[in-house]
């Protein structure tokens, strides 16, 4: 059973251009979560999302940040005009449906740089 | 939120356990304590949860006190490869979800 995994490990961006971030969760998982880590930081939570739907988005910045899950596909945080204090590596995590399972099961990350 | 506050710093001989203490002094009577922990440069690992009584598995053990205001993970034997960010985490239910916030954690040095 492969685990959480995302695309691309590592991502460079110039300022102003666009990020898209690819998480696919393990299987029979429907509840994705990404977080982000700022260097020398700990992970702050962005977005929980089920199958088309955000359920809590509390994490998320107002502007430029974006999620979506679809009914098909992988998960997708997409961050429009980067700048440099995007610069972080973006965790996904993923659960089952049954939420009286409380792990989550997290992804090797991606490293944005934008420069 | 139930806050954790755990030393920012440890380290520990090899072989030896490792003992990790979380205080958790807010925390709620059905708030589970959750511990994760972050081997540089991947994705955090779920290490062990407990509510009230002491738990154990293949990873670690979990001691919270009768008062649930503290607990300790135990890494029986540690090994270099245990050399991580613990983190300590109290679980919130919000909108159904079960988002975790991470702390600052315990930077667990294991030295040879």
């Amino acid at each position: 059973n492969a685990g959480v995994m995302q695309n691309p490990r590592h991502l460079v961006r110039r300022r102003g251009q666009e990020a898209r971030l690819r998480c696919s969760p393990m299987k029979g998982h429907s509840h994705v979560y990404w977080y982000r880590q700022l260097p020398e930081e700990g992970l702050k939570f962005m977005v929980y999302l089920q199958k088309e739907n955000i359920i809590d988005e509390s994490g998320m910045p107002k502007e430029r940040f974006s999620a979506e899950f679809p009914k098909e596909g992988p998960s997708i945080l997409r961050i429009q005009q980067v700048v440099r204090g995007d610069s972080a590596a973006y965790f996904c995590a993923s659960s089952p449906w049954d939420l009286s399972s409380y792990e989550q099961y997290f992804g090797p990350g991606t490293r944005l740089t934008v420069t | 939120d139930a806050k954790t506050t755990q030393p920012p710093s440890m380290d520990c001989a090899e072989g030896r356990a490792a003992n990790l203490p979380c205080n958790h002094s807010t925390i709620s009577g059905n708030e589970y304590v959750y511990w994760y922990r972050q081997i540089h440069s991947q994705g955090p690992q779920y290490i062990i949860h407990g509510l009230k009584n002491n738990e154990t598995n293949e990873m670690a053990s979990l001691i919270i006190t009768e008062d649930r205001k503290s607990s300790t993970l135990i890494l029986p034997h540690a090994t270099l490869r245990d050399t991580a960010v613990y983190y300590c985490i109290v679980r919130v239910e919000r909108n159904a979800g079960n988002m975790l916030t991470f702390g600052g954690g315990t930077r667990l040095m294991v030295k040879p």
